[in-house]
């Protein structure tokens, strides 16, 4: 059971363009949520993350929108750059007893053109 | 160290035959992660420690798979009678505690089982 699904494996962009990653998930418990990218050979590294009770979190040219009600999340990079070239990931976290326990989506890769 | 810290980096094993894994996390995290990520596939949470409490093991796809750690510092996973389709990567994380969402992974290590 997939809790958490990134239907696009890969995605390609132009430098300087906007990158969407996307993110949807089934469990209405989950009400953290963290984006992590990773490189080969590499552990993945915490990027961004969201809360259950905000819609949007900015970080320089990375921010996570979060639709409860659609139970969808996603990741804009704006402007996109090639070492943002990795797999990321989107994970989720329920408080209570799960506490500590993420939940990774497959992943996307992606690639930014110069 | 200054951050989690695996070993083996790589190991190539004959089916059959057990395999120790090392971390060791982020001096002062008392909560450790193990994940694993078979090809084309997302991270696969197996195991969580969390100070003193009971590990998590609802993750662990067998009872060929063990962890241990030992107090709040250096953690074992051990896979009995390995088998092909255990061959992944596995990672290891470490967090300040159970209230803090953002996980420190080390690097993996590749596991092969021939």
């Amino acid at each position: 059971d997939q809790q958490v699904k990134q239907n696009s494996p890969s995605l390609s962009v132009q430098e300087g363009r906007i990158s969407i990653l996307n993110c949807d998930y089934t469990n209405s418990m989950f009400d953290y949520f963290l984006w992590y990218k990773k490189y080969p050979a590499e552990g993945p590294t915490f990027l961004i993350s969201i809360s259950s009770i905000k819609d949007k979190n900015e970080d320089g040219r990375f921010t996570v929108f979060l639709n409860k009600s659609a139970k969808h999340l996603s990741l804009h990079i704006v402007p996109s750059q090639p070492g943002d070239s990795a797999v990321y990931f989107c994970a989720a976290f329920a408080g209570g007893t799960s506490y500590g326990k993420l939940t990774f989506g497959q992943g996307t890769i992606l690639t930014v053109h110069p | 160290g200054a951050g989690v810290s695996q070993s083996p980096s790589n190991k190539v094993t004959e089916k059959g035959k057990d395999v120790e894994l090392r971390c060791d996390p982020i001096s002062g995290h008392t909560a450790l992660y193990w994940y694993r990520q078979r090809l084309g596939q997302g991270l696969e949470f197996l195991i969580y420690f969390q100070g003193n409490s009971a590990p998590d093991k609802s993750g662990l796809p067998s009872d060929r798979f063990s962890a241990e750690r030992t107090g709040e510092s250096v953690s074992t996973l051990t896979i009995q009678r390995t088998q092909q389709e255990d061959s992944a990567v596995y990672l290891c994380a470490s967090s300040r505690d159970r209230l803090n969402t953002e996980a420190f992974f080390g690097q993996g290590t590749r596991l092969t089982v021939v």
